[in-house]
């Protein structure tokens, strides 16, 4: 296993619903990183965290909205979300983030469909 | 230009080849280099990192190339187990990682 969890592995959604993916990693480390990967797309970066303190927002829109309670924790909240957004959302960790990066190790990924 | 860019594929090889993929990125201030491997429908993993020197592991061997900006992997003796998409992965903008398309590899009996 990865060291990272992710759940739910599968959900399907409607346009109004509201909810909230959620990842765990068992691995000591102390970034976070929720990436989203559409079918034929590069892997895009939505957000990271670095002890616990958003560090990158790549112009995601509002729709979602992260959490970090802690370094062995991360949320990805959904709402009012878009059949456009059907795709791939991975987590990931690595050790905190420096002037060079840290090799990411991801978790098993939830695969979205909103309706 | 994108900023990491590799040829989608597919790579068909039949077992026992050698093939080798090349990915160019666009950032020559790039730090840190790495492929990753993605079996369909599965998470990324690190298949391994890519230094200065080149470095070899197994049957995988990855080589930088600064001045032409690019980094390459070259795959031994081919298993139908290697069937997977490559991702090669950049420091880019920001110092963060940028992950190319990746390269799909399709290894037949």
């Amino acid at each position: 296993e990865t060291g990272v969890t992710q759940t739910p592995r599968h959900l399907v959604m409607g346009m109004t619903n509201k909810k909230s993916l959620k990842c765990e990693q068992h691995l000591g480390h102390n970034a976070m990183y929720w990436y989203k990967q559409s079918a034929k797309k590069p892997l895009e970066l939505m957000f990271v965290y670095n002890f616990k303190e958003q560090t990158e927002n790549n112009s995601v829109p509002s729709r979602f909205s992260p959490e970090c309670p802690n370094s062995s924790h991360l949320f990805l909240h959904l709402h009012t979300l878009q059949p456009e957004d059907s795709a791939l959302y991975l987590c990931a960790s690595s050790r905190p983030r420096q002037t060079t990066n840290e090799k990411l190790f991801f978790g098993s990924g939830t695969q979205l469909s909103v309706l | 230009r994108k900023e990491v860019e590799q040829d989608p594929g597919p790579f068909n090889v039949p077992e026992g080849a050698t093939v080798a993929f090349n990915c160019t990125y666009s950032n020559s201030a790039s730090q840190s280099f790495f492929w990753y491997r993605q079996d369909c429908r599965k998470e990324p993993k690190l298949l391994m990192s890519v230094y200065s020197s080149g470095n070899e592991d197994g049957r995988f061997t990855a080589q930088l190339n600064r001045a032409s900006q690019y980094i390459s992997l070259l795959i031994r003796d081919s298993k139908l187990s290697d069937s997977a998409t490559y991702l090669c992965v950049v420091t880019g903008a920001g110092n963060m990682l940028t992950f190319g398309g990746g390269t799909r590899l399709m290894v037949k009996p």
